[in-house]
């Protein structure tokens, strides 16, 4: 079956040390999203890449860095990362939009990132 | 602006109940999407439905059902005979059409069905 997948479920880092989370696709999109998710609150969108074009969001910190090596995979890192990021880091993607829209997003699972 | 109010945070129904999530949204666009997705405990979001701006025909599927008003703005969601299956969050979303593949998120509302 045509999907998102994410790898590892659940992660856990240390204060400060640098952490990669990734995120592949079978379904051949070409925009692929990242958000993250802190409890009981909805998802936030940190950046997107619409086929090579990178697209950060203004409000998502330096911190955060993004990869699109292919179509297929897309990574998340996190050069230091603080007690406030822990969170469900959420992978997305998309086809891009037409005339007729078509661009809901099929979602990952999700990494749950723990920092201790 | 582009905003998604979900006014309700928790339900609690019991089983077999109907249940009605409500979603205000706010947006300049005159083309746009709407969109519901439910979120289990497990934490995937799972697409439900896409609304398009120009079509107001309302949908069901299944014990699902979306009324999408334009003129108040609302897309609310109503389950039938609610299950224990059903307790998720439900995400109500807004996309623009001149926004790209922008989402805009309401703060999400927590279902539990009660069996």
């Amino acid at each position: 079956d045509a999907m998102v997948i994410q790898n590892p479920r659940y992660q856990v880092t240390q204060f400060g040390k640098p952490v990669t989370l990734s995120c592949s696709q079978t379904l051949n999109h070409n925009v692929m999203y990242w958000y993250q998710q802190k409890s009981s609150q909805a998802p936030k969108l940190l950046f997107h890449y619409y086929d090579k074009d990178f697209n950060n969001e203004a409000d998502t910190p330096d911190n955060f860095q993004s990869r699109r090596p292919n179509t297929s995979f897309c990574f998340l890192d996190i050069r230091s990362p603080g007690l406030g990021d822990a969170a469900m880091y959420l992978c997305a993607t998309s086809r891009s939009p037409g005339l007729a829209g078509y661009n809901e997003q099929f979602f990952g699972p999700g990494t749950r990132l723990t920092v201790l | 602006a582009q905003k998604v109010t979900q006014a309700q945070t928790e339900i609690s129904v019991v089983e077999k109940e109907d249940v009605t999530l409500d979603c205000v949204y706010e947006t300049r666009d005159t083309t746009y999407y709407l969109f519901w997705y439910k979120q289990p405990p497990s934490g995937e979001l799972v697409f439900l439905i896409r609304r398009n701006s120009f079509d107001e025909q309302n949908e069901i599927s299944g014990r699902y059902s979306w009324n999408f008003q334009k003129s108040t703005s609302s897309f609310n969601f109503t389950i039938t005979a609610s299950q224990v299956v059903d307790s998720a969050v439900y995400f109500c979303a807004l996309s623009g059409f001149n926004t790209g593949n922008q989402f805009y998120f309401g703060t999400g509302t927590s279902l539990t069905v009660i069996p």
